[in-house]
């Protein structure tokens, strides 16, 4: 079974930094890409940022980009969402998702964990 | 960047209904375009993709669309676990983008 599990959030000021990871397992953790997508209070979804497979290549929101970095490590099957200069609209819930063979929509997610950024 | 505009923002039906949602492209997609269903408090689910495909275990009754650049999601009957949020998503090119979100609640 396909399982991905967040951690990491929690509260934090506005100008800090916070790193999220999300634990995969029940796949081939190796041989896909991966996305953060977020959700903020009451709103829709918001991605985020995606790594390739190998980790080799990155695509970012222009909203986070420059403040947020993504990485991964294949042999710990993890991977991780750097954030720093965090602003309070940066305060969401934050989806671990898996990307879907070759097509960039997302075919198993995590149940989140909450960023508040606030003073 | 590609805008997905989903329409109705929420919609009151009954148990049976049947029920579509649809989202425009800003521009051309092609066929990348997911349908996902979200619970409150829950993690999104894969509904449909490509259009038209459903995802693995996802019930007949839900069906994807498409004319032009406007993409559907028709629920037909609708059944009480149902009731939830559905959104969008283009994955043509990138800033990936979301639709605003049906809520579609009990009548």
């Amino acid at each position: 079974e396909v399982q991905v599990l967040e951690s990491g959030g929690g509260l934090v000021q506005p100008g800090g930094s916070l790193r999220l990871s999300c634990a995969a397992s029940g796949f081939t953790f190796s041989s896909y890409a991966m996305s953060w997508v977020r959700q903020a209070p009451g709103k829709g979804l918001e991605w985020v940022l995606s790594i390739s497979s190998s980790g080799d290549i990155t695509y970012y929101a222009d909203s986070v980009k420059g403040r947020f970095s993504v990485s991964r490590d294949n042999f710990k099957n993890t991977l991780y969402l750097q954030m720093t200069s965090l602003r309070a609209e940066d305060t969401a819930v934050y989806f671990c998702a898996k990307v879907g063979g070759n097509d960039w929509y997302f075919d198993h997610w995590g149940q989140g964990t909450l960023v508040t950024v606030s003073s | 960047d590609i805008q997905m505009t989903q329409s109705p923002s929420s919609l009151s039906a009954s148990v049976g209904d049947r029920v579509t949602i649809t989202c425009r492209a800003s521009q051309g997609i092609s066929d990348s375009l997911a349908w996902y269903q979200q619970k409150p408090g829950k993690a999104p689910d894969l509904l449909v993709y490509g259009i038209f495909r459903l995802a693995s275990g996802v019930p007949s009754r839900f069906s994807g669309g498409a004319s032009g650049t406007d993409y559907t999601l028709t629920i037909s009957p609708l059944q009480p676990e149902d009731f939830a949020t559905y959104s969008c998503q283009q994955y043509y090119s990138s800033p990936l983008t979301f639709g605003g979100g049906t809520k579609v609640e009990i009548k």
